[in-house]
């Protein structure tokens, strides 16, 4: 089993739909948590760090429940710039970052 | 400011031959790491620096791959007698300080293709 874990996807959804995604993580041991947004053919940039009471950034949310080890990320009234895929990042104590296998996202007109 | 740079964007090798790929981090960033992206899959860690030290390099493939960082600033990531197998995007991300809070910055990013 892999130490992350992300919905398949593609996600395909038309503009002004909200989506949202999840990823889970198999170590206990965890330190920090981010999102970040990668474009095609481009390379990985931060979106947001997620924190234990979940925080919200304009049209995206994101969630962390430590007890199901489980991650979240929302967005509302997507926009056809907001297609990429999403990188869910776990950080341990001590160690470097651990990658999920990231979920698409293509926003239809 | 300049943000990580990554030479060459695209190499081409013949099955056997070595290859050396650069990474130059942002000014005093003191982290440096490299990954490896297969196509459609998240980054997968090789090794990682804080400063010249190398303390991480549990995600190194073979014995083949080798990385530097001697000065404690640009990295070099060495692949000798390249198969297919090594080809993939090879990210270096560079971040302000050490230990698993800080964001990391990445490069564009080097595409290896092994013939």
């Amino acid at each position: 089993r892999k130490e992350v874990e992300q919905d398949p996807g593609p996600f395909n959804v038309p503009e002004g739909a909200t989506v949202a995604f999840n990823c889970t993580y198999s170590n206990s041991a965890s330190q920090s948590f981010f999102w970040y947004r990668q474009d095609c053919r481009k390379e990985p940039k931060l979106l947001m760090s997620v924190y234990s009471s979940g925080n919200e950034d304009g049209r995206f949310t994101a969630q962390l429940n430590r007890a199901s080890q489980y991650i979240s990320l929302l967005i509302r009234d997507s926009k056809l710039s907001d297609s990429a895929t999403y990188l869910c990042v776990v950080t341990y104590y001590g160690q470097n970052f651990v990658f999920g296998p990231g979920t698409r996202l293509s926003v239809l007109p | 400011g300049a943000g990580v740079s990554q030479s060459p964007r695209y190499k081409v090798a013949k099955r056997g031959q070595d290859v050396a790929l650069r990474c130059d981090p942002i000014s005093g960033h003191v982290s440096l790491f490299w990954y490896q992206q297969a196509l459609g899959q998240g980054p997968e860690f090789l090794t990682y620096f804080q400063n010249e030290a190398q303390l991480d390099k549990s995600g190194l493939p073979s014995d083949r791959f080798f990385a530097e960082r001697p000065e404690g600033s640009v990295s070099t990531l060495k692949i000798q007698r390249t198969q297919q197998e090594d080809s993939a995007v090879y990210l270096c991300a560079s971040s302000l300080g050490t230990g698993g809070t800080y964001e990391q910055y990445f490069g564009p990013g080097t595409r290896l293709t092994v013939t």
